[in-house]
């Protein structure tokens, strides 16, 4: 069974520009979780989707955006990048939003703006 | 809110020590409770979990107890390895999954 698959894995922007980041989430998995992992900051929980529909939305500004197809795939996009927007920004699937339901990550995509 | 605290690093062992990372948590209701781990340049993996009180989740040497009198979930291991070097997170999840900050762990032959 596959894993979870994000794309791509490294990019450099510079400021000012956008980017958006593809996840594919493990079939059957409807949930698509995003987060961003800084040194600094840690592991810091973006947004959750499930049926197409955004269920949870952490502390971002409003540059920050998501969606969900209909095969369950999921694409970020952050506009006007920042400097501060460097990280490693990871996607998780499961199989339904919140309860005992364990997370499956990606292996992130690194982002560093210049 | 929703939150996790856990003991940071850097946490430097001898292999065979015995390992304890410290995580207590903030939550209403009765979340679940998970230790991932990520290995240099991984995603995170999941290690164990519990999902009510008095659990005890244990996985590859390593346990941890649900423990709401103190709300607390700390992880240990008898014995570790070189290859448990990596980073420890705590995490609970009412609805989204929220993670502590991460504790490094460099175990030394």
């Amino acid at each position: 069974k596959a894993g979870v698959t994000q794309t791509p894995r490294y990019l450099i922007k510079t400021r000012g520009q956008q980017v958006t980041l593809s996840c594919s989430p493990i079939s059957g998995h409807r949930s698509v979780s995003w987060y961003q992992q800084t040194p600094g900051q840690g592991l810091q929980f973006l947004f959750e989707y499930f049926s197409e529909t955004q269920r949870n939305k952490g502390n971002f500004p409003g540059r920050f955006s998501g969606r969900q197809f209909s095969n369950s795939r999921s694409e970020m996009n952050v506009s006007t990048l920042e400097l501060g927007d460097s990280a490693l920004y990871l996607c998780a699937s499961s199989l339904a939003v919140g309860g005992a339901g364990e997370l499956f990550f990606g292996e992130g995509s690194r982002l560093t703006v210049l | 809110g929703n939150s996790v605290t856990q003991m940071e690093g850097p946490v430097t062992l001898s292999e065979e020590a015995f390992l304890t990372i410290n995580c207590t948590y903030t939550a209403t209701g009765y979340p679940s409770l998970f230790w991932y781990v990520q290995y240099p340049g991984e995603g995170l993996q999941l290690l164990l979990k519990a999902t009510k009180a008095d659990d005890k989740g244990s996985n590859k040497g390593f346990e941890a107890t649900y423990r709401k009198e103190t709300t607390s979930f700390h992880l240990e291991k008898g014995s570790v390895q070189v290859s448990d070097s990596a980073v420890y997170f705590c995490a609970l999840r009412p609805d989204d999954m929220r993670f502590g900050a991460g504790t490094r762990l460099t175990v030394k032959p």
